[in-house]
């Protein structure tokens, strides 16, 4: 069964420190695509990066960057040089194709809370 | 700018009511979602819709029931609200494949509270 399982339920990270954010998936899936979410405390979801199963190369956007590891089926997320407005909950989240790719549903993690200290 | 709008922002409600969560998208998506959220336990899928009037169980549908008679529109029933289900529920709404990034959209959020 697809399952997302993210083991840091809180970490602390000094401000302008980089900080990596578990995540481990299990599907049976050759195409799926990986997601990570930040959730600040007004409750909106921000999407931050995306993974394909077929993508070579580890994703990156901005100070977001994605250790992609298929074989051990991880995909952690890595911020570099944080901010204080990195202070929020972030989510891991899998999108797998349902029959006929009809359904795409997508399940995540339980959350990481993350705190940067000045 | 693509929306997916939730009716309620903040709801209490008796123990015993019926409750109508309503999810509204404009972007001519196939697929829509409803979450809950509850501390240490992320987000869990109760529902799913692929088309309109078709749905599929998520992890948690027990106490629920859907509703889609139009393509934007995404109902969440609560047929007899209990104090168990005091969460806070997310709607989303994506296309279906390709995968590529930011495809999948959510709403705000309704928090909602059962007395």
């Amino acid at each position: 069964a697809q399952k997302i399982t993210q083991t840091q339920p809180g970490m602390f990270v000094q401000e302008k420190e980089a900080v990596t954010l578990d995540c481990t998936y299990d599907t049976s899936d050759q195409s799926y695509g990986l997601f990570w979410y930040k959730q600040p405390s007004s409750g909106e979801m921000i999407f931050l990066i995306y993974q394909g199963s077929y993508d070579e190369q580890n994703a990156t956007e901005g100070r977001y960057s994605l250790n992609f590891q298929k074989a051990r089926k991880s995909a952690n997320l890595v911020i570099s040089a944080s901010q204080l407005g990195d202070s929020a909950m972030y989510f891991c989240a899998m999108r797998e194709a349902g029959r006929g790719g009809a359904t795409n549903k997508l399940i995540f993690g339980t959350g990481t809370l993350l705190a940067v200290q000045p | 700018d693509v929306k997916v709008t939730q009716s309620s922002r903040y709801l209490v409600k008796r123990t015993g009511e019926k409750v109508f969560l309503e999810c509204v998208q404009d972007m001519d998506h196939e697929n829509m979602f409803w979450y809950r959220q509850d501390p240490g336990l992320g987000l869990r899928l109760i529902y799913f819709s692929y088309d309109v009037k078709m749905k599929e169980k998520g992890d948690i549908p027990e106490g629920y029931s859907v509703s889609r008679e139009k393509k934007e529109r995404f109902s969440l029933i609560l047929e007899s609200a209990s104090t168990n289900q005091t969460s806070m529920y997310l709607c989303a709404s994506s296309s279906p494949g390709p995968y590529s990034g930011n495809t999948i959209y959510f709403g705000e959020g309704s928090w909602l509270t059962v007395v």
